[in-house]
């Protein structure tokens, strides 16, 4: 199972652009990367997956470079309720494999 | 809102009691999973069940164990609770692999 590595904690301000970038260099060809969003004492929530390049959906962007070693979320014009946990997972989510989470990024957003 | 309700939202344990805790997964998903969140850590997997058969466990002893049922709600039991057992509980259903996860059972021991 392919570990990951995401930055603890990040600021930013409304309106701004976030980009979140975890790193996941033994990921392996049948693994797809999955990013999840958890406020304070809620379970968490599927924002995005990808398996190569770019992908887009009403929430958030997924950049995921050719050697897939890493991979960006993106998130335009943060709001204060975008304040929250965000956790980077690559694996096969199928029956016989389970995700590895790690401690996420805490994203806070300032008015 | 993800379909997913967890029952009940908390409850107070004292060391060595046993507790049930209950989930009931979106409408025709066949899989649950159980995770336990310590605070400020990320979800720990417990196991997964999949037609009512455990198909999957993580690193917790033989003391956690669960049910699915015919309609695909699921328990999570854990005996002789410990105080490290205080944590946020989640469970998830999924179908094609994306997990949608229930608000979650806070469980305190003391």
């Amino acid at each position: 199972l392919a570990k990951t590595t995401q930055p603890i904690s990040m600021d930013s301000y409304e309106g701004q652009e976030v980009n979140i970038t975890c790193s996941h260099n033994n990921i392996a060809t049948n693994d797809y990367i999955t990013w999840y969003q958890q406020f304070p004492s809620q379970g968490p929530r599927f924002i995005i997956q990808g398996y190569k390049t770019k992908v887009t959906n009403e929430v958030a962007s997924l950049f995921i470079p050719a050697d897939r070693k890493s991979s960006t979320l993106s998130l335009p014009r943060v709001s204060l309720s975008d304040t929250a946990v965000y956790y980077c997972l690559v694996g096969v989510d199928d029956s016989n494999y389970q995700l590895i989470w790690g401690a996420g990024t805490k994203l806070i957003i300032k008015p | 809102e993800t379909g997913v309700t967890q029952s009940p939202t908390h409850l107070i344990k004292t060391r060595g009691q046993q507790v049930t805790l209950r989930c009931s997964s979106q409408s025709g998903h066949n899989t649950v999973s159980w995770y336990q969140q310590a605070l400020g850590q990320g979800p720990q997997f417990i196991f997964q069940y999949y037609r009512e058969e455990e198909n999957g466990r993580g690193n917790f002893p033989p003391r956690f164990s669960g049910l699915q049922f015919p309609n695909y709600s699921s328990e999570l039991n854990v005996n002789a609770l410990e105080l490290d057992d205080s944590a946020l509980y989640l469970c998830a259903s999924s179908l094609t692999g994306k997990k949608y996860f229930g608000p979650g059972t806070r469980l305190t021991v003391l």
